[in-house]
């Protein structure tokens, strides 16, 4: 059982190019979640999908977006990368039935660099 | 203010000592609370949920106060292993679904 799986686990970038950070769930869940945490800063929500079709802004949303593929896929893409951008990035998913009690299930985070 | 806040510690504590976490919020709506624990360079996982009667897993223990807008986090008999960050977690009502804030997480190390 797979779970969420995460592609790449590591990415150095130089400045100005583009990425897409590909994440993937088979537990049928309905909400989707990308996440970055920097050293002292704990994780900071980017953006997230409730359900299917639809994507929201989160915390930090500046210089990132995403599509939400289908319902097993939500990918995160950087049109041109910033220094400022080197970060851990994880993927989450939950069951996104409305309820309040809900527990995320995490990928195994990509490393990324920006030179 | 940050919506869900932690002392970043470190606390640095003997094996066997009893080691308690605060995580205080700022959403007096806040529906669910959880602790999760991180391990170096690894993706969190969940350590336990918080209950409003408080709630026990073997050596650990978690509260909750509304009125205070405070969870805590209770481990006994400390071990090596349980050396590890602890985010606390606070899902908040947003547009019909319920958004997982994060404390920056506070850090444990046991020494033998």
């Amino acid at each position: 059982n797979a779970g969420v799986t995460q592609t790449p686990k590591f990415q150095v970038l130089k400045t100005g190019q583009s990425m897409t950070l590909q994440c993937a769930q088979d537990m049928n869940h309905n909400s989707m979640y990308w996440y970055r945490q920097d050293p002292g800063m704990g994780l900071r929500l980017i953006y997230y999908s409730a359900s299917e079709g639809t994507t929201d802004k989160g915390e930090v949303p500046n210089g990132y977006n995403v599509s939400r593929l289908n319902k097993r896929e939500f990918s995160l893409r950087l049109e041109s990368a910033a220094p400022s951008q080197t970060s851990v990035y994880f993927c989450a998913s939950s069951r996104g039935q409305g309820a309040s009690n809900e527990k995320l299930f995490f990928g195994s985070g990509t490393q990324l660099s920006v030179l | 203010r940050k919506e869900v806040e932690q002392d970043p510690g470190p606390f640095n504590v003997p094996e066997g000592a009893t080691v308690a976490f605060n995580c205080t919020y700022s959403n007096s709506a806040s529906q669910s609370f959880f602790w999760y624990r991180q391990d170096c360079r690894k993706e969190p996982k969940l350590l336990m949920s918080v209950y409003s009667s408080g709630n026990e897993d073997g050596r650990f223990t978690a509260q909750l106060n509304r009125a205070s807008q405070y969870i805590s986090l209770l481990i006994r008999d400390s071990k090596l292993s349980d050396s590890a960050t602890y985010l606390c977690v606070v899902n908040g009502a947003s547009g019909g679904s319920y958004i997982p804030t994060f404390g920056r997480g506070t850090s444990l190390i046991v020494h033998p």
